[in-house]
């Protein structure tokens, strides 16, 4: 079980936007730490695609944008393109003491 | 072009220990940590330590502390980890990555391509 809550999956046609939710609590996203989000393809390394909460690193496209509010973050990707289905992890810190880097679960993202 | 190469992948037997290397090139590591994170098959990315190579003190996931014992040397920039102990539940491909960002605000912006790991009898 996961320390960050995501959804299993998400799906939408060419062209629309799709948003992965992203839920904490009060010793990790609620206590304003960043939040991070990465893309994994099969078979290959998670990719850094959002980072300190809405920061995007050079050559990520900015149809991917991170927010977040609370003790949840979101990504959203808007104008969905094939190559965008893969699995989304968020990542943030947690005060906690029994880890210090937690992830989602992971989001399957499915291009209709 | 700052890049992570990882050790070949290893098959183990249950109780016997496996030591996985990641070498960094391409860039400069001074003050820059390095994480071990693993992923089983099917499964997420679960934290197992870190380690800055300039300070050699790492950290470590308390699931794991006492069977993990990560150490880095220089230059290169090599960063080791050894996972003792070993049961069927490690099975899974290990990552290393670069610690951006500083303190509790780090992420990981580069990756290795992983290490599979597989115990079993």
């Amino acid at each position: 079980q996961s320390v960050l809550t995501q959804p299993p999956s998400v799906s939408g046609a060419p062209g629309q936007r799709v948003s992965i939710s992203c839920t904490g609590s009060r010793s990790n996203i609620g206590a304003g730490f960043d939040v991070h989000w990465y893309k994994q393809l099969p078979g290959t390394a998670p990719k850094l695609l959002i980072y300190a909460n809405t920061e995007r690193p050079s050559g990520v496209p900015d149809r991917f944008s991170g927010s977040k509010s609370g003790t949840s973050a979101s990504l959203a990707i808007t104008g969905l393109q094939a190559e965008d289905e893969a699995v989304y992890y968020c990542q943030s810190y947690d005060s906690s003491l029994t880890v210090f880097w937690v992830f989602g679960g992971g989001t399957k993202v499915t291009v209709l | 072009q700052v890049q992570l190469v990882q050790s070949g992948a290893e098959v183990k037997k249950p109780g016997s220990s496996v030591k996985v290397s990641c070498e960094a090139s391409g860039g400069t590591f001074n003050d820059y940590g390095f994480s071990w994170l693993r992923q089983a098959p099917g499964q997420g990315l679960e934290w197992v330590g870190g380690i800055i190579p300039m300070f050699g003190t790492p950290t470590y996931a308390p699931k794991f502390q006492g069977r993990v014992t990560l150490t880095a040397d220089e230059s290169p920039t090599t960063v080791y980890m050894e996972l003792s102990s070993l049961r069927s539940e490690d099975t899974a491909m290990y990552f290393c990555a670069r610690e951006g960002g500083s303190g509790d605000s780090a992420y990981f912006d580069v990756w290795g391509r992983g290490t599979l790991v597989i115990v079993s009898s």
